[in-house]
Parts: structure tokens; C-alpha cells; sequence
């Protein structure tokens, strides 16, 4: 298993210009999030899904769209990239029931500067 | 709102013990705790749920006192292994998991 995923690693945007995010998991979790971490701030929610075609806004989706076609990905679409919005990405998968539910396994990260 | 995490940060040495604590202004239903290490991703160290039994495995321990809203971690005779970021998180209800700031842990030899 390669568990989560994400591309790319490192990027770097001008301002107003777009750009996604991808994450892809190959656990068949059914929750998927995406998460957002600046210096003392900690992983702060962004989006999640808990299933193809349901997703939710976190404490800061503003900026930010999803959608979820199939159990294995999340991208995360930065509309017009804002200064504010450089950070380091993590995405993250669970399952929503069983033994380990709610365990979240998160992706490597990717690191965007917005300039 | 964020659980607040204390301390914010802790240095030890090297099998001395630490408890890191966590408390929220909402009612949980589950904390989550998190260890993540410099330059790498957040790694899932246990969960407690609301009722449930405090939880542990080898030398790491967590309890939650749902009366007070508040998770405690203890670490017991820390490894140079345990350094790190710690992150509690919690469950409002829902599907959203909620962090605190982080607690830096530093174990030096």
C-alpha cells in the first residue's frame, strides 16, 4: 500500500494565479480531510468528505473548493492564490468505522508559497 | 475554537517523564493525539473516546477526564525517539477534527 499521496511536493504561485492540489489514497478509507499548517497555528481544518460526492467545509474554507468523484481522491482547488495562503498542506484519510475508525493517516504534504 | 494545548513547549532529558495537556471550551466526543516529527507528516498515536478507558501502549499514556473537557499525554522516561510535536485533537461531533497549536517536546541526552 502506498497510503496517502500528494502532489507535488513543492510549489510556488503567483498571486490570483489557480492551482490544484492532489491526494489519492489506496487504503478505501471513506473520510477524507485536508488540513492547513502555519507556525503556531497547528493543522487547521480545511475540507473534508466522508464519502464520493459528500463534502463539508472545515473552520477555514474560504479560498478553497473540493470535490470528491471516487473513494480514492480529494483534490483541493485554490481558486486565486492569496499570500495568505502559503503553507504547508497535508492531506489526510480514515476509515468512519471498525476497529482503527477515526485514526487519521496523513499524506506527506506539500509545501505552496504564494508570492 | 481550537482545544488549547500546555505547555507550548518542554525540554527534558532523556528518561525524565512529561505530561502534555489539552482542554477544550466545546464538549468532545473523542481527542485524538498526534505526533509529528520536523519536516514530516502528523503520525496517529491513539484516540479516546468519550467513555471510554484511558489509553496506552509501551511508555506513552493518555486519559480524558470528560467532566472537565480536558486529555492529558503522559510520556514516561522519554527517548530521544519522543521528540517532536504533539498535537491533540477533537471531536465536537460530527466529522470534524479539530487541533490545538501543537506542544513541542525536546528530549536531550
Amino acid at each position: 500500500n502506498a497510503g496517502v499521496t500528494q502532489t507535488p511536493k513543492f510549489q510556488v504561485l503567483k498571486t490570483g494565479q489557480s492551482m490544484t492540489l492532489q491526494c489519492a489514497q489506496d487504503m478505501n478509507h471513506e473520510y477524507m480531510s485536508w488540513y492547513r499548517q502555519d507556525p503556531g497555528m497547528g493543522l487547521r481544518l480545511i475540507h473534508y468528505s466522508v464519502g464520493a460526492g459528500i463534502t463539508d467545509q472545515g473552520e477555514v474554507p474560504n479560498g478553497y473548493n473540493v470535490s470528491r468523484s471516487t473513494t480514492e481522491d480529494f483534490p483541493l482547488r485554490l481558486l486565486s492564490a492569496a499570500p495568505s495562503q502559503t503553507s504547508v498542506y497535508f492531506c489526510a484519510s480514515s476509515r468512519t468505522s471498525g476497529r482503527d475508525s477515526w485514526e487519521q493517516y496523513f499524506g506527506p504534504g506539500t509545501r505552496l508559497t504564494v508570492t | 475554537q481550537q482545544p488549547v494545548q500546555s505547555p507550548q513547549a518542554v525540554i527534558l532529558r532523556e528518561g525524565e517523564d512529561a505530561v502534555i495537556n489539552c482542554s477544550s471550551s466545546k464538549a468532545l466526543y473523542s481527542v485524538h493525539w498526534y505526533r509529528q516529527k520536523h519536516g514530516e507528516a502528523p503520525v496517529f498515536l491513539m484516540i479516546l473516546l468519550k467513555g471510554g478507558e484511558q489509553k496506552g501502549h509501551d511508555k506513552i499514556s493518555a486519559s480524558f477526564n470528560e467532566k472537565k473537557q480536558q486529555s492529558s499525554l503522559y510520556l514516561t522516561a522519554s527517548q530521544l525517539s519522543y521528540s517532536g510535536t504533539y498535537f491533540c485533537g477533537g471531536n465536537t461531533g460530527g466529522f470534524k477534527t479539530i487541533f490545538g497549536a501543537g506542544t513541542r517536546l525536546f528530549v536531550k541526552a
